[in-house]
């Protein structure tokens, strides 16, 4: 049961240029959806979020998009750095009041000099 | 920055001994949570823990899983009789109402 779904498992880009690492859900009572950030051996660092009542948030390089129609969200991050290649894991949840995280598979991206 | 740190990083048991593994969540923190991620799969949840209580589990968190808040610090997840495929990463998380999740680095059991 692939309630978070990311199709694509592995990205590459240019430095300098823009990643679009996209998700899509099924479930249609997730609210808030957020996207980490993975290292081999660490755990998931928080990167941003987006609550279902917006359809973009923006932090510096990176910008979240949700499509609540299309069950769809996607991260910008412009310009890439090579710093960014990493895994990138979406993942949602009801409420976000305590309640668990249904991740996506993750994309891996990776940022070429 | 607060920080949820984890013990062991890694551990090796044999096939039906019970592990523990050790969490510190972030002192303010109100709920606290455990995730795995076997080697090439999805983070996938295993136990909310609010109030001294568990608050959701997923159908992976079975009789042989169980969590404790023995202290005000401490956070353990443990596995009575470990199986082969109880092979994964395992992270701790902790969070407040209405914001960000916190995960710790993680601890990588190997169960022969």
């Amino acid at each position: 049961d692939q309630q978070v779904k990311q199709n694509s498992p592995s990205l590459s880009v240019q430095e300098g240029r823009i990643s679009i690492l996209n998700c899509d859900y099924t479930n249609s009572m997730f609210d808030y959806f957020l996207w980490y950030k993975k290292y081999p051996a660490e755990g998931p660092t928080f990167l941003i979020s987006i609550s279902s009542i917006k359809d973009k948030n923006e932090d510096g390089r990176f910008t979240v998009f949700l499509n609540k129609s299309a069950k769809h969200l996607s991260l910008h991050i412009v310009p890439s750095q090579p710093g960014d290649s990493a895994v990138y894991f979406c993942a949602a949840t009801r409420n976000n009041a305590g309640n668990m995280l249904t991740f996506g598979g993750g994309t891996r991206l990776m940022v070429k000099p | 920055e607060p920080e949820v740190t984890q013990t062991p990083s890694h551990q090796v048991t044999q096939m039906g001994q019970e592990v523990i593994l050790r969490c510190v969540p972030i002192s303010n923190h109100l709920y606290f949570y455990w995730y795995r991620q076997i080697l090439g799969q999805k983070v996938e949840f295993l136990v909310s823990f609010y109030n001294n209580e568990i608050s959701e589990k997923s159908e992976i968190f079975d009789d042989q899983f169980s969590v404790e808040r023995p202290d005000g610090s401490n956070f353990t997840l443990k596995i009575r009789s470990t199986k082969l495929e109880d092979s994964a990463m395992y992270f701790c998380a902790s969070s407040l109402p209405g914001q960000r999740y916190v995960f710790g680095p993680g601890t990588r059991l190997l169960v022969l």
